[in-house]
């Protein structure tokens, strides 16, 4: 089983739609979660930390359940400037915890 | 948001030499810094993780000997791919964690082996 698993997508939704992206992952021991975006040939940059009491910035919503090792990100009303590869990244508790990503997915966005 | 620097962006090499990819953390502390290979259309592939002034700790088949990493202070790390080859060729990203904060992420170096 990965470590971190993402929905595989691709995701192609219309301007102003609603989509949704869900990730789970293994070790019950991580303590950070992050999502972040990247966009073509460019390195990822970080979107939104995850919360266990759920977090949201504008059109984002993160949320995060440790009991079921899940976390999802919510983009209402999508732009186009939305389409990206969405990274579902899972940290260890430590200062010296890595970083370990999902295989990210595809989001268009078309008008 | 924190600045991470990597450089070169691009880099263009023979094989058989070798090529060195800097890191730096511009205006913080950089605690840990880690180094990740990505292939087209792939996520990112975790290659070694670096605490300063202590080795690296490399992830299950990437050679040490090949990816050379060093992070001498706070604020630098380098990896040195040693004698290239073409199926080294790939996107290569630093990140630097002050901490339990998130990570930033370098601009990448896209290395190709001719």
């Amino acid at each position: 089983r990965k470590e971190v698993e993402q929905d595989p997508g691709p995701f192609n939704v219309p301007e102003g739609a609603t989509v949704a992206f869900n990730c789970t992952y293994s070790n019950s021991a991580s303590q950070s979660f992050f999502w972040y975006r990247q966009d073509c040939r460019k390195e990822p940059k970080l979107l939104m930390s995850v919360y266990s009491s759920g977090n949201e910035d504008g059109r984002f919503t993160a949320q995060l359940n440790r009991a079921s090792q899940y976390i999802s990100l919510l983009i209402r009303d999508s732009k186009l400037s939305d389409s990206a590869t969405y990274l579902c990244v899972v940290a260890g508790g430590t200062s010296y915890g890595k970083l370990t990503f999902g295989q990210g997915t595809i989001l268009t966005v078309h008008p | 948001g924190a600045v991470v620097s990597q450089h070169p962006s691009r880099v263009i090499c023979k094989s058989g030499t070798s090529v060195k990819i800097e890191c730096r953390s511009l205006d913080f502390q950089a605690t840990t810094m880690f180094w990740y290979r990505q292939f087209p259309k792939k996520s990112l592939m975790l290659m070694a993780t670096s605490n300063e002034g202590s080795k690296a700790t490399y992830e299950q088949g990437v050679e040490k000997d090949k990816f050379l990493i060093n992070h001498a202070s706070l604020t630098l790390s380098t990896l040195t791919v040693t004698s290239a080859h073409p199926e080294d060729s790939s996107f290569y990203i630093c990140s630097a964690r002050e901490g339990r904060t998130e990570a930033f992420f370098g601009q990448g170096t896209r290395l190709t082996v001719v």
